[in-house]
């Protein structure tokens, strides 16, 4: 099945820096990478999300980038703000976009004022 | 904006209870999930459910559990016999589908039922 790999456990930065967050994943038939972001005590929410046709998707200060030859994808945000303080995780299907999604062990983000 | 619902926010029960989580996903969603997740660990699949019959399901997803959909707009998880371990947050998800040349894969979550198991 897929492993999902997911680095660093925890991400400690300064308000206006950039965060980048990265997973490997094991099965080449993936071909959809979401991401989600889960804040304390609430529901996971779909933040941004690449197929695996395109190398970088940006949505504001939010960026997916996707290397399938090495299998790994990052998410990378810029200008960080103590409202971006969080978990999130990585996913991938185990077999292709419609299948079931396995997530990484999370990333906890903290961004300081 | 329709979202996935969850009853109960909380239950707790006692080791050996059984349990019913309900859902209901968004009225027009056609794939259904039910994730776990234990106190500070990451998001575990359980079980998959389409066409009124599982797809998939997980090493975790064993004889104590089951789901059903039993009318048009709820999704249930029942645990027979409930583990001190069965102890977590279960989510679940539903997910539009796939029409013709418009592939939405988001899964949306509801906001969870935490389930102590005494």
């Amino acid at each position: 099945g897929e492993n999902v790999e997911q680095h660093p456990s925890t991400l400690s930065v300064q308000e206006g820096d950039s965060a980048v967050i990265k997973c490997t994943y094991s099965d080449s038939a993936s071909n959809y990478f979401p991401w989600y972001k889960q804040e304390l005590g609430k529901r996971p929410q779909l933040i941004i999300d690449i197929r695996s046709n395109v190398g970088e998707k940006k949505d504001q200060r939010i960026a997916v980038t996707l290397n399938k030859t090495a299998k790994h994808f990052s998410l990378h945000i810029t200008e960080t703000q103590p409202e971006d303080s969080a978990v999130y995780f990585c996913a991938a299907p185990k077999g292709g976009i419609y299948s079931t999604l396995t997530f990484g062990k999370g990333t906890m983000l903290l961004v300081s004022p | 904006e329709p979202e996935v619902t969850q009853t109960p926010s909380h239950q707790v029960t006692q080791m050996g209870q059984e349990v019913i989580l309900r859902c209901v996903p968004i009225s027009n969603h056609l794939y259904f999930y039910w994730y776990r997740q234990i106190l500070g660990q990451k998001v575990e699949f359980l079980v998959s459910f389409y066409n009124n019959e599982i797809s998939e399901k997980s090493e975790i997803f064993d004889d104590q559990f089951s789901v059903e959909r039993p009318d048009g707009s709820n999704f249930t998880l029942k645990i027979r016999s409930t583990k001190l371990e069965d102890s977590a947050m279960y989510f679940c998800a539903s997910r539009p589908g796939t029409p013709a040349k418009m592939v939405n894969n988001e899964q949306f979550f509801g906001p969870g039922t935490r389930l102590t198991v005494l």
